[in-house]
């Protein structure tokens, strides 16, 4: 069965980074898109971005241009989202999504969330 | 402020049935039938309740169905249980800005 196995939760300092994984089974990591979206707390859902981890190419939300990296491990089917230059505000739990391949755009799995919590 | 606007919070006593709208633009919700919603209980990730507009995921009870009009869609959930106490939240394509956008979330309460 599929399944999105994220990293366990973090805490950072303001200005620090963080790397949050999103290990894959029971599908191959290459066939979907890979989207990450986080919610912070008492808040609603917030699209983060995608990376195809077919090719390596990346898509994200103008907001988080220059912070955000996504990146992928094919060899340990593995997404990766990370954020850099830390705020508060970006305390929040980070889901991976799963997109449903072909031409629809909705997540069929997804992660059980990375709680990462910024604070110094 | 989110892309698409859902109500806050709606109720309703078991059995009854609800709906929640989520209203959007002619570059999302409006030119695209790619609206899915999702329920998520506290703690806990979002569950694919609606892709499509209208088609249910295997294993989510008909109970649940969404439809669509113009730049909204919406919700309909019947014969309401406990267990749907829950957040919902719509999301769609989007042609301009980010490809996808959510909407603020409505809160449901079984009474």
């Amino acid at each position: 069965q599929v399944q999105l196995e994220q990293s366990g939760a973090e805490v950072k300092k303001p200005g620090a980074s963080v790397k949050v994984s999103c290990k894959t089974s029971g599908y191959s990591l290459t066939g979907h898109y890979m989207h990450w979206v986080r919610q912070a707390p008492g808040q609603g859902l917030e699209w983060m971005g995608w990376i195809n981890p077919n090719s390596g190419v990346t898509d994200y939300a103008q907001k988080f241009q220059g912070r955000v990296t996504m990146t992928r491990d094919t060899s340990i089917s593995t997404a990766y989202m990370e954020l850099n230059r830390l705020r508060s505000d970006d305390t929040a739990v980070y889901y991976c999504a799963r997109r449903v391949s072909g031409n629809s755009w909705y997540f069929d799995y997804w992660g059980q969330g990375t709680l990462v919590t910024v604070s110094s | 402020q989110s892309a698409l606007t859902q109500p806050a919070s709606v109720s309703g006593s078991p059995g009854q049935s609800i709906t929640i709208s989520c209203t959007g633009t002619s570059s999302d919700i409006g030119g695209y039938n790619y609206v899915s919603w999702y329920q998520q209980h506290p703690g806990k990730a979002p569950k694919l309740m609606i892709y499509d507009v209208t088609n249910r995921p295997s294993g989510v009870s008909s109970r649940f169905s969404g439809s669509k009009s113009g730049n909204t869609a919406s919700l309909t959930i019947s014969g309401l249980q406990a267990e749907d106490e829950a957040d919902y939240y719509c999301t769609s394509y989007a042609s301009s800005g980010t490809p996808v956008v959510f909407g603020g979330g409505t809160k449901l309460t079984v009474l």
